[in-house]
């Protein structure tokens, strides 16, 4: 049972666009929400993370909108740069504390 | 330092053979990872230490056995894998269970 759904799962954006990952939950024992990018060969990179009581975080060019009543949360890239084409993977952890539920993964291109 | 390493890099073993993955933090984190992650899908939790102690196992095949000799140090022996065993595993670490996990870039394991 996929806990987290994520989609797109391919998105090709041109340079200097906006990116948007979405996400959808269905365990309301949810309570910290990462987002990890992860280029080839290499390790996932955590990159921003929200907890549910804030709507939206903002770290540089990327945000996380979170809407805990539709039980959704969203990563934006603005201005998005060739160097950010990786695949992005959503991931919520229950408040019993252990364990990271990922979503299935976005592979994202930017076009120069 | 913010970095989690891991050794080797590639490894490609047969089937019969006794070989061991190693992963190494120092930032005082107190707990540790095991993922096993495939092509194109999100990482798979293995195993789980908390101070040092096993606190979870996704019922992983026995041929896959954890250890955890410090608290910087985790082990994954491996003995009698099969291809499908192939895949990236990841090692992470954070603070504790509740905390943000910061993952290693992986071995790159081959069953032939």
């Amino acid at each position: 049972q996929q806990q987290v759904k994520q989609s797109p799962q391919s998105l090709i954006v041109q340079k200097g666009g906006i990116s948007i990952i979405n996400c959808a939950y269905e365990n309301t024992a949810f309570d910290y929400f990462p987002w990890y990018q992860q280029f080839p060969g290499k390790g996932p990179a955590l990159l921003i993370a929200i907890r549910p009581d804030v709507s939206e975080k903002k770290e540089g060019r990327f945000t996380i909108s979170f809407n805990k009543s539709a039980k959704q949360f969203s990563l934006h890239i603005m201005d998005s740069q060739p160097g950010d084409s990786a695949t992005y993977f959503c991931a919520a952890r229950d408040n019993a504390g252990n364990m990271l539920t990922f979503g299935g993964g976005t592979r994202l291109m930017v076009k120069p | 330092d913010t970095e989690v390493t891991q050794t080797p890099k590639h490894l490609v073993m047969g089937m019969t053979n006794k070989k061991s993955l190693k992963c190494e933090q120092h930032m005082g984190h107190r707990a540790m990872y095991w993922y096993k992650q495939k092509a194109k899908k999100p990482p798979e939790l293995m195993f789980v230490y908390s101070y040092e102690k096993l606190s979870i196992n996704e019922s992983v095949p026995s041929r896959f056995s954890p250890e955890c000799p410090n608290s910087s140090l985790l082990n994954l022996h491996l003995h009698a894998l099969q291809p499908e065993d192939s895949a990236l595993y990841l090692c992470a670490s954070s603070q504790g269970t509740s905390y943000e996990q910061y993952f290693g870039p992986g071995t790159r394991l081959t069953v032939t």
